[in-house]
């Protein structure tokens, strides 16, 4: 089945534990990108990737930190997270990139205390 | 900055009764993207308007994009349940998706 999965799908931490949330696809998707929604903002662009080892910042790029090792998978990473980044995150990717639909992981709910 | 204005915030509908959302960008747009999110659920893709004026339809839904081409607008006819959810629009400008705030459809129970 065509599909972006996301782990873990829930998360509590504290204040400067780093984190990672893994994203994989198996579509052989160009194009991936990171959400994270808050309510009244809709959803916001964090960092998106081109294609392998091609990362760039997307609107709310400050505390995280994401690679492109391989097409399938575009790690999260949040070395030291804080109360600010607690939210709902999306991983999203597309054939080629914004002219193509985005297909969305089921989101993974992080809290930072 | 480039912005993408989405209202209603909430829409509150008797079941039956016809819901629209509008989106309004500050540039104009290469295509525009709609998104159904289920409560509890992530973004699905529903369509994409590429043209000046375009209007497309998926059984009740009707979507528009502006003859500028910085607006566009979802009409859902005589909702029904499983029309429940927040649709979001996406504008594509400059090599970036913009994304509105979202509409909440709400059925009156």
């Amino acid at each position: 089945e065509a599909q972006v999965t996301q782990n873990p799908r829930y998360l509590i931490t504290v204040t400067g534990k780093k984190l990672t949330v893994t994203c994989s696809q198996n579509m052989n998707h160009e194009y991936m990108s990171w959400y994270r929604q808050d309510p009244g903002l809709g959803l916001r662009q964090i960092y998106y990737s081109m294609n392998v080892e091609v990362t760039d910042k997307g609107d709310v790029p400050e505390g995280y930190k994401v690679s492109r090792k391989e097409k399938r998978n575009f790690p999260l990473i949040l070395e030291s997270p804080s109360p600010n980044q607690t939210s709902l995150y999306f991983c999203a990717s597309s054939l080629y990139g914004l002219v193509n639909e985005q297909f969305f992981g089921p989101g993974t709910r992080l809290t930072v205390l | 900055g480039q912005q993408v204005m989405q209202i209603p915030q909430y829409q509150h509908v008797q079941e039956g009764e016809d819901f629209t959302t509008y989106c309004n960008s500050s540039t104009t747009l290469s295509n525009i993207q709609w998104y159904k999110q289920r409560p509890g659920g992530h973004p699905v893709f529903l369509i994409q308007l590429v043209k000046s004026g375009e209007v497309k339809k998926q059984k009740r839904l009707t979507f528009q994009f502006g003859e500028a081409k910085k607006n566009s607008s979802l009409h859902i006819t005589a909702t029904q349940t499983t029309d429940v959810g927040t649709y979001f629009c996406a504008g594509n400008s400059n090599y970036q998706l913009i994304w509105g705030a979202g509409t909440k459809l709400i059925i009156k129970p």
